[in-house]
């Protein structure tokens, strides 16, 4: 198994443009993570699916963010307009089910920096 | 609330000396334990994993941990550490049926040759 994957590995990108980070999680886990790592603030809790369907979007910081999960292989999230605020690596996770204790799988992250 | 602390933010230590990281968590419920090691510029890797039986448990690289239920800690250990045992360490609980776990805030390892 390939693992979780994620692109791109490194995103630049100016003030105010779009930005979007795709994740494709192991084949057969139902739970996807979206995770946004920074120096300040550690590891937080962005967005959780579960069956593709969106389960707790709490930690999404501003309506700027969005994320998707059409089907069971793909997963994006979006950043519009995208802020230097953001800068920050950002992991998608996958697990079997909810509260496997296997723990996630964490793909390799983006890192964003918007300037 | 729900926490996790790990009370070591940075350590640094030379090769073959042992290594001991705290980790207590406040959970009011059944939990899953776990360590994840995240060495420089790579993403976060599983390093050992308690759910239940044997509250020792045995992971990669020669690291353990041990899970005190009445102290609500589980620590991470490794008799003898490496070079390559650089990284930065994180502790993480996940309540039985629950989605979201919760971390703690790292510990920085740093081992000089």
């Amino acid at each position: 198994d390939a693992g979780v994957i994620q692109s791109p590995r490194h995103e630049v990108t100016e003030m105010g443009q779009e930005v979007t980070l795709r994740c494709k999680p192991i084949s057969g886990h139902n739970s996807l993570f979206w995770y946004r790592q920074t120096m300040m603030r550690g590891l937080e809790l962005l967005i959780y699916f579960n069956n593709n369907v969106p389960i707790d979007d709490s930690g999404m910081p501003e309506d700027r963010f969005s994320a998707k999960m059409p089907n069971a292989s793909f997963s994006t999230l979006k950043i519009q307009p995208s802020e230097p605020r953001d800068s920050a690596v950002y992991f998608c996770a996958s697990s079997l089910f909810v509260d496997s204790p296997e723990g996630y799988t964490f793909g390799s992250g983006t890192r964003l920096t918007v300037v | 609330a729900q926490s996790v602390s790990q009370h070591n933010h940075h350590v640094i230590l030379s090769e073959a000396a042992s290594l001991e990281l705290g980790c207590n968590y406040s959970y009011g419920g059944t939990v899953n334990l776990f360590w994840y090691v995240q060495y420089p510029g790579q993403h976060l890797q599983l390093l050992l994993k308690y759910f239940s039986g044997d509250p020792l448990v045995k992971g990669i690289k020669g690291f353990e941990a041990e899970f005190i239920k009445s102290k609500f800690s589980f620590n991470l250990r490794k008799p003898s550490v490496q070079w390559s045992d650089t990284a930065e360490y994180f502790c993480a609980v996940n309540g039985l049926g629950t989605y979201k776990y919760i971390f703690g805030t790292g510990t920085r390892l740093k081992v000089l040759a």
